[in-house]
């Protein structure tokens, strides 16, 4: 398996610009997370998917983002308009639901976000 | 509620030093217990895990034990390496009928290892 896909790897862009961060899950994984990542706040659980279906979005920071999962291989991570507070590295991870036992996350690579 | 407590970093030991990290928990429910690795510049990888008390996970090198008892998951490694620097993060999930499906993760704890 390629493991959790994220794209793009680095995105630099300026104040005011849509951003648009795309994951694509292990295949057969019914949870999807989406993490923000920074030296102050450290690692931050934005939001996370069951079955494509938001669970918890209380992680959001504000109403400039919104994720969506279309269907069971893909979610996106929109901020619309990017601050420069909003620069980090953002991970996608996935898992799949157990009965009894672990729900280990796999991580993508990330994206890093600089907004100038 | 669920929370996970890990010693503030950063850490430094010289090559082939004792590491130990420690990592404490409360939980509801049935927790499994993980350390997760990440190495400069990429994502977390799963170092080990435990799934029920008493339980030792290991790999690399690296042990930790599920200790119920002291609700505690210290990481320990007889000899370090330089290329074992790296943040180091404690997390744990809820299964069983209280599963959110989530993992509640420390904080992190950076290790520098000096030659």
């Amino acid at each position: 398996d390629a493991g959790v896909i994220q794209s793009p790897r680095h995105e630099v862009t300026e104040m005011g610009q849509e951003v648009t961060l795309r994951c694509k899950p292990i295949s057969g994984h019914d949870y999807l997370f989406w993490y923000r990542q920074t030296m102050m706040r450290g690692l931050e659980l934005l939001i996370y998917f069951n079955n494509n279906v938001p669970i918890d979005d209380s992680g959001m920071p504000e109403d400039r983002f919104s994720a969506k999962m279309p269907n069971a291989s893909f979610s996106t991570l929109k901020i619309q308009p990017s601050e420069p507070r909003d620069s980090a590295v953002y991970f996608c991870a996935s898992s799949l639901a157990r009965v009894w036992g672990s729900n280990e996350q796999f991580f993508g690579p990330g994206t890093r976000l600089t907004v100038l | 509620g669920n929370s996970v407590t890990q010693m503030e970093g950063p850490v430094t030991l010289s090559e082939e030093a004792f590491l130990t990290i420690n990592c404490t928990y409360t939980a509801t429910g049935y927790p499994s217990l993980f350390w997760y690795v990440q190495y400069p510049g990429e994502g977390l990888q799963l170092l080990l895990k435990a799934t029920k008390a008493d339980d030792k996970g290991s790999n690399k090198g690296f042990e930790a034990t599920y200790r119920k008892e002291t609700t505690s998951f210290h990481l320990e490694k007889g000899s370090v390496q330089v290329s074992d620097s790296a943040v180091y993060f404690c997390a744990l999930g809820v299964g069983g009928s209280s599963n959110t499906g989530k993992l509640i993760f420390g904080q992190g704890t950076t290790l520098q290892v000096k030659p």
